[in-house]
């Protein structure tokens, strides 16, 4: 069964809205959990780096004001995109792994497809 | 910087034939992990295989098999007895610089005919 779960599966909302997306570790701890976002027939690309109790990291050329990440909680990440535009339309997918270094599988969610109208 | 390079868009298989995905890699770091990951239309990200750098066996997980040539730096990805189910979009990854974060090549869709 599924051990990483997103919710939404897909939003479509007016321009200028915020929109929440959350991510979720169901059987385990993650202290760390990645937000990567997919342009259609692209590839997956990593946007931050979600720690729990701190900051996250951005990848360069993420807008850190636009994209909050919260990660309050070891088994919860969420991703607020502020203000969307018709640009910030996309597939925005997270991920998360057990404890156990670079020879752990990040598992993903099922994928969070956004629309701005 | 770690990269990854898939070199085929797309590959076209019947159905019960072994197929072959490309992936080589780079980077500087002496430990990493190699992944396949399936992608299918719906969009999920499915893991199918693993393999670390200091594995002295290639990979193998039911169907799929990695063959992993660090000399070459090239991690393939063997599906053997192929099925119209496999039909999706195939990704190969790396972990970064000592992280679990992945960088991704472009992909290769795989479509299974029957």
């Amino acid at each position: 069964g599924a051990v990483v779960s997103q919710h939404p599966s897909r939003v479509i909302c007016k321009s200028g809205t915020s929109v929440k997306i959350e991510c979720r570790s169901l059987d385990f701890q993650a202290t760390t959990m990645f937000w990567y976002r997919q342009f259609p027939k692209q590839s997956l690309m990593l946007m931050a780096t979600s720690n729990e109790g701190s900051k996250a990291t951005y990848e360069q050329g993420v807008e850190k004001d636009k994209f909050l990440i919260n990660h309050a909680s070891l088994t919860l990440s969420t991703l607020t995109v502020t203000s969307a535009h018709p640009e910030d339309s996309s597939f925005y997918i997270c991920s998360a792994s057990r404890a156990g270094g670079v020879n752990q599988p990040q598992h993903f969610g099922d994928g969070t497809r956004l629309s701005i109208l | 910087a770690q990269k990854i390079t898939q070199t085929q868009p797309g590959m076209f298989v019947q159905e019960k034939e072994a197929v072959t995905l490309d992936c080589t890699y780079d980077t500087s770091d002496p430990s990493y992990g190699l992944f396949w990951y399936k992608q299918p239309s719906s969009g999920e990200m499915i893991f199918l295989i693993y393999q670390g750098s200091y594995d002295q066996q290639n990979a193998t997980e039911g169907r799929y098999s990695l063959n992993f040539q660090k000399a070459r730096k090239s991690a393939n990805l063997v599906i053997s007895a192929s099925q119209l189910g496999d039909s999706a979009m195939y990704f190969c990854a790396t972990t970064a610089q000592g992280a679990q974060k992945l960088v991704f090549g472009q992909g290769t869709r795989l479509t299974i005919n029957p």
